[in-house]
């Protein structure tokens, strides 16, 4: 499962509060992911990491900002939950070969 | 930057039965190609995946899907399904450039096997 946790894996929240997911590797991967998913939408990328203090964003990343201090740490931050952000949250990493791996998901609820 | 079109949202399907999901993708680039499985409530499974040399790629659980350059298509297949393959299924695609490191999903299709 290439080591991969999520906390909290589920969360209910009010409108306007702050809001950190976290994720956590055990195995050094340079690239780690977070997604959100959404019916009809699939998979899409927020934001990503290559690397510790080196981040990007992807195709949804309005309303979220991300930290890496540590390799095996990738922080995704909602800074003012909406209830448009109430999704399923994936956080994933790149190993060697290109392939991702995906964590077991955090559900959260913004009411 | 690549797309992919999952062409059905929904597949229901006897047990026993043959089942095929299709997957049409889009890039300017040459790709890599995957199937992910989702079982309830769960995360992300890598099924199969192509990167390069015969077409016809064979995964786990007895699924398979043929590349087709010509017609951008990455179709899976199993030829007799059970109940357990209930789930959500998605193609991804990535470029092939070492520095493209980012997969693009399609929609999903749900796949129900009945009794």
């Amino acid at each position: 499962d290439a080591g991969i946790t999520q906390s909290p894996r589920h969360k209910v929240t009010e409108t306007g509060t702050p809001v950190t997911l976290r994720c956590h590797q055990t195995e050094n991967h340079r690239y780690m992911y977070w997604y959100r998913q959404d019916p009809g939408h699939g998979l899409r990328l927020i934001h990503y990491s290559y690397g510790v203090k080196d981040t990007d964003k992807g195709e949804v990343s309005d309303g979220y900002s991300v930290s890496r201090s540590k390799t095996e740490d990738f922080l995704l931050t909602l800074e003012s939950a909406t209830s448009s952000q109430t999704s399923v949250y994936f956080c994933a990493i790149r190993d060697r070969q290109y392939e991702q791996y995906f964590g077991p998901g955090t559900r959260l609820t913004v009411t | 930057a690549q797309s992919v079109t999952q062409l059905d949202s929904q597949v229901p399907v006897f047990e026993e039965a043959p089942v095929e999901l299709r997957c049409n993708y889009s890039s300017s680039v040459s790709v890599y190609l995957f199937w992910y499985v989702q079982y309830p409530n769960q995360g992300l499974q890598l099924l199969l995946k192509y990167l390069s040399g015969s077409t016809l790629v064979k995964g786990i659980n007895g699924f398979e899907a043929e590349f087709n350059k010509s017609q951008t298509s990455f179709h899976l297949r199993k030829p007799s399904v059970h109940i357990s393959d209930t789930a959500e299924y998605f193609c991804a695609v990535r470029g092939r450039n070492s520095n493209d490191y980012k997969l693009s999903f399609g929609a999903g299709t749900t796949v129900t096997v009945r009794a």
